[in-house]
């Protein structure tokens, strides 16, 4: 398995501003995403974090709203700009290993965002 | 679009008891399907990943089954224990991406 953490594990914005969310790997992994998961409700894709280059967004979500950085195999950054009451969700990070068992995919323990 | 529904949405059982969790996917052109559990406020804890070619997947007092011609797989968990009460929650996998269900809310009485 893989260990993943995320800073900060909570935090309460104004509306208007960006926060950016860090996501951390013990392990070289294959694969990184980011999640949503609004109050009440599952979760949702929001993009793949791809090393090196532009991540994949999912039909809904724009590099705009939520750019994504991944620098290296282990690490990536999720920001939420210009934050409104609707971004209020947590946030998760997930990575596919290259150990462990195959296909399995391991989530961090997200970030709860509250804006004001 | 992938779509996929659990039900019950909500399960309260008393200790000792066996739990069926059910989930239906639309799509049966997956990859892989897994199941989690996330305990309130938490993130999301791996608990079986079965592939697309298995039947069935076992750990400890889990097991978990597949049937993809009819698009459906379940959970079962034996002799639940209060520890045991969580959100369960179902993700088909197709290209590594996660769809997941609404989840099953479960409460194991003492």
């Amino acid at each position: 398995s893989a260990v993943i953490s995320q800073k900060p594990s909570r935090d309460i914005c104004q509306r208007g501003t960006s926060l950016t969310i860090q996501c951390q790997v013990d392990s070289q992994v294959t694969m990184m995403f980011w999640y949503r998961q609004q109050p009440g409700q599952s979760l949702t894709l929001i993009a793949t974090a791809n090393q090196g280059s532009e991540a994949t967004y999912e039909s809904g979500f724009v590099i705009d709203k939520f750019p994504i950085s991944r620098p290296n195999l282990t690490f990536s950054t999720l920001t939420v700009s210009n934050m409104s009451p609707e971004d209020s969700s947590i946030y998760l990070c997930s990575v596919v290993t290259t150990s462990g068992s195959p296909d399995t995919q391991y989530f961090g323990p997200g970030t709860r965002l509250t804006v004001l | 679009k992938q779509e996929v529904t659990q039900i019950p949405a909500a399960l309260s059982v008393p200790e000792g008891e066996n739990l069926v969790l059910n989930c239906s996917f639309t799509d049966s052109a997956i990859y892989n399907l897994q199941w989690f559990r996330q305990d309130p406020g938490k993130g999301l804890t791996s608990l079986l990943l079965i592939q697309s070619s298995q039947r069935e997947q076992t750990s400890g007092r889990l097991n978990a089954s597949l049937d993809k011609s009819s698009g459906r797989s379940t959970l079962y968990i034996a002799a639940s224990q209060p520890g045991d009460s969580a959100t369960y929650l179902c993700a088909v996998i197709n290209d590594y991406k996660l769809s997941f269900g609404a989840g099953t809310t479960v409460t194991v009485r003492a």
